[in-house]
Formats: structure tokens, C-alpha cells, sequence
């Protein structure tokens, strides 16, 4: 089955600081990558995704890229914001059958 | 994007006994998911619900400590059965519709005791 890996496992950047969040995935039939965010307490939702059609994607702040190649993708947060904080989460799927995640990456944001 | 009702939010069980957690959506969906997330982990698939017959169990989990039922295509149960106090997680269904993005519901926060 799919493996996802997710690094790092804890970032702490300052406000207004750019982050980078990486992972691989080891099924090369995988072609739907979604990142979700995770407050305290609260559900996973998601801020962006991108399909193995496209090498990039950018919603304001926040950017996706995918290496089908090396099998791997990031999320890029920039200008980061105390309300970023947060636990983040990638996934891989192949066509919507099932999703595999990482193991997740705790963001700080100092102020 | 679909509204997804998980219930209860949250509960507190004797070992031993059984609950039933329900999620409902606001519309047909093509898949369900049902997820556990252990106190600071990822989330692990526990099964996809499937409507009308059997669910598909990831390699861990089995029907008869986590029996799914999928009547129609809005709605579904898991049931964590004899429960002891390493089944305390939060259980989280999801959907997805066609080739649109998973979903996911609240989640039920369960502590055996």
C-alpha cells in the first residue's frame, strides 16, 4: 500500500516568515494530494490540494507543489500569521479510493 | 461542499460496553470513511463504509470490534464494540463525492474507563 512521509514533525518560525512543510509518497499510481490544517479540538480541514495534472497551485498564502518524479510534495506557507499555528497534514490518494496521511507537522507561529 | 452531522461529539464508556457513532450528510455522497486519531497522532483508516454491502477494513481492524453499517448513501455507523480503555480516541467519519475533496465530520471523542 501507499506510504506517506511528512517532515519535519515540529516548525517554529517567526511571524511573517515563510514555511515549509515536505512529503514523499511511495506509490507512483497516486495522483490526488490534499494538505489539511488541524486546530485544537477541532476536525481536519482543508486549505488546499492539488492533482498529479499540475506542478503547482497557489491560494493567497498558501502553495502547493508536486515533484511526480521524486515522488514528492510541499505546502509553502508565506508571511505566516499567529493564526497559522496549527497541526498540518498531507495525504495521498489514487482516485479517491482511499487517502493514506502523514504523520503530521506541528507549526508554531511566534508573534 | 457537504455538511457532515457526527453523534455523539463526544462520550464516556464502562469497558466492556458498546457504542454506535453516527454520521449523516446533507447529501448522496459516493464514499465514506471512518477514521480514529489517537491523542496527538495522524489519522489511520479504519474502513470504508460501503453502501448496501459489506465495509472494507484496513489491515489492524476487524467487523467484529468495528462493525460499519451503510444503509443508503447518506448515512452511517461504526460501532466500537467491547471496549477497553485503548479504544480512548477521537473518531472521525469522512466523505467524498466523485473526484471532489474528502471532508471530514467533528468527530467523537471517546474515553473508556
Amino acid at each position: 500500500g501507499e506510504n506517506v512521509e511528512q517532515h519535519p514533525s515540529t516548525l517554529s518560525v517567526q511571524e511573517g516568515d515563510s514555511a515549509v512543510i515536505k512529503c514523499t509518497y511511495s506509490d507512483s499510481a497516486s495522483n490526488y494530494f490534499p494538505w489539511y490544517k488541524q486546530e485544537l479540538g477541532k476536525r481536519p480541514q482543508l486549505i488546499i490540494d492539488i492533482r498529479s495534472n499540475v506542478g503547482e497551485k497557489k491560494d493567497q498564502r498558501i502553495a502547493v507543489t508536486l515533484n511526480k518524479t521524486a515522488k514528492h510534495f510541499s505546502l509553502h506557507i508565506t508571511e505566516t500569521q499567529p493564526e497559522d499555528s496549527a497541526v498540518y497534514f498531507c495525504a495521498a490518494s489514487k482516485d479517491f479510493n482511499k487517502f493514506y496521511f502523514g504523520s503530521g507537522t506541528k507549526l508554531n507561529v511566534k508573534p | 461542499s457537504a455538511v457532515i452531522s457526527q453523534k455523539p461529539s463526544r462520550d464516556i464508556c464502562q469497558r466492556g460496553t458498546s457504542l454506535t457513532i453516527q454520521c449523516q450528510v446533507d447529501s448522496q455522497v459516493t464514499m465514506m470513511f471512518w477514521y480514529r486519531q489517537q491523542p496527538g497522532q495522524s489519522l489511520t483508516l479504519i474502513a470504508t463504509a460501503n453502501q448496501g454491502s459489506e465495509a472494507t477494513y484496513e489491515s489492524g481492524f476487524v467487523i467484529d470490534k468495528f462493525p460499519i453499517s451503510r444503509p443508503n448513501l447518506t448515512f452511517s455507523t461504526l460501532t466500537v464494540s467491547n471496549m477497553s480503555p485503548e479504544d480512548s480516541s477521537i473518531y472521525l467519519c469522512s466523505v467524498v463525492d466523485g473526484y471532489q475533496p474528502q471532508h471530514f465530520g467533528d468527530g467523537t471523542r471517546l474515553s473508556i474507563l
